[in-house]
């Protein structure tokens, strides 16, 4: 069974749609993650919920809206994408937030976004 | 503004050879953790290291923490194809949660 499992894996759409992207994770964990690797492959947090609570909103786009209707899920909507959405979304959890000792962050598998 | 700073960005050597990653920053951090991403997938946590000065081992690879706790390194003694891959280090930041990751080093280690 896949640990934290998101998707489309791909997704290649027009400029200007709006489009989702969903993710679950089977681990019992606490806090969910959304990150964003662009082209050069750096990868940098967007959005953090604990137990379906927003607690990290890094400066992203108000296009960009997740959702967490329980807190084994966190979607990503994201609308009238552009060109510079394109990326690699990673999707993470973990069981406990603030803190990196004995608190392994599990990413999925990516969805690779290309906006064209 | 918490930064790290990966070196080299790009590394391609024959199978065999040892090779050092370097991870460098300002700023002191709590924790830092490396992680490895391979083509198609999200990155899987090698090693966390928390103690200046601290050193773990992980087979052929060895983490070193520095001791102000600003910087950290990967050595891998005689690398094998499979060691393939991008390399990144991450540090907790002083805002709860959140990883500052390196820009990564993309190894390449041919048969």
């Amino acid at each position: 069974d896949t640990a934290v499992s998101q998707t489309p894996k791909y997704l290649v759409t027009q400029m200007g749609n709006d489009k989702s992207i969903k993710c679950e994770q089977n681990l019992g964990h606490d806090t969910m993650y959304w990150y964003k690797q662009d082209s050069k492959k750096f990868l940098k947090i967007m959005f953090s919920y604990n137990n379906k609570e927003l607690i990290i909103n890094e400066t992203v786009p108000n296009r960009f809206s997740p959702k967490s209707p329980d807190k084994a899920h966190l979607n990503l909507h994201i609308n009238s994408l552009e060109l510079g959405d394109s990326a690699v979304y990673f999707c993470a959890s973990s069981q406990d937030r603030g803190r990196l000792v004995g608190n392994t962050i599990y990413f999925g598998e990516g969805s690779w976004l290309t906006v064209v | 503004t918490q930064l790290l700073e990966q070196s080299p960005q790009f590394l391609s050597i024959q199978e065999g050879e040892n090779l050092t990653v370097y991870c460098n920053s300002s700023s002191v951090f709590s924790s830092l953790q490396w992680y490895r991403q391979e083509p198609g997938e999200g990155p899987v946590l090698l090693v966390t290291v928390v103690t200046g000065g601290e050193v773990k081992k992980l087979k052929r690879l060895t983490f070193q923490f520095g001791d102000a706790r600003k910087d950290s390194s990967l050595h891998i003694t005689a690398a094998q194809p499979g060691d393939t891959g991008l390399y990144l280090c991450a540090g907790g930041s002083n805002q709860g949660g959140k990883l500052i990751f390196g820009q990564g080093t993309e190894l390449s280690v041919k048969p």
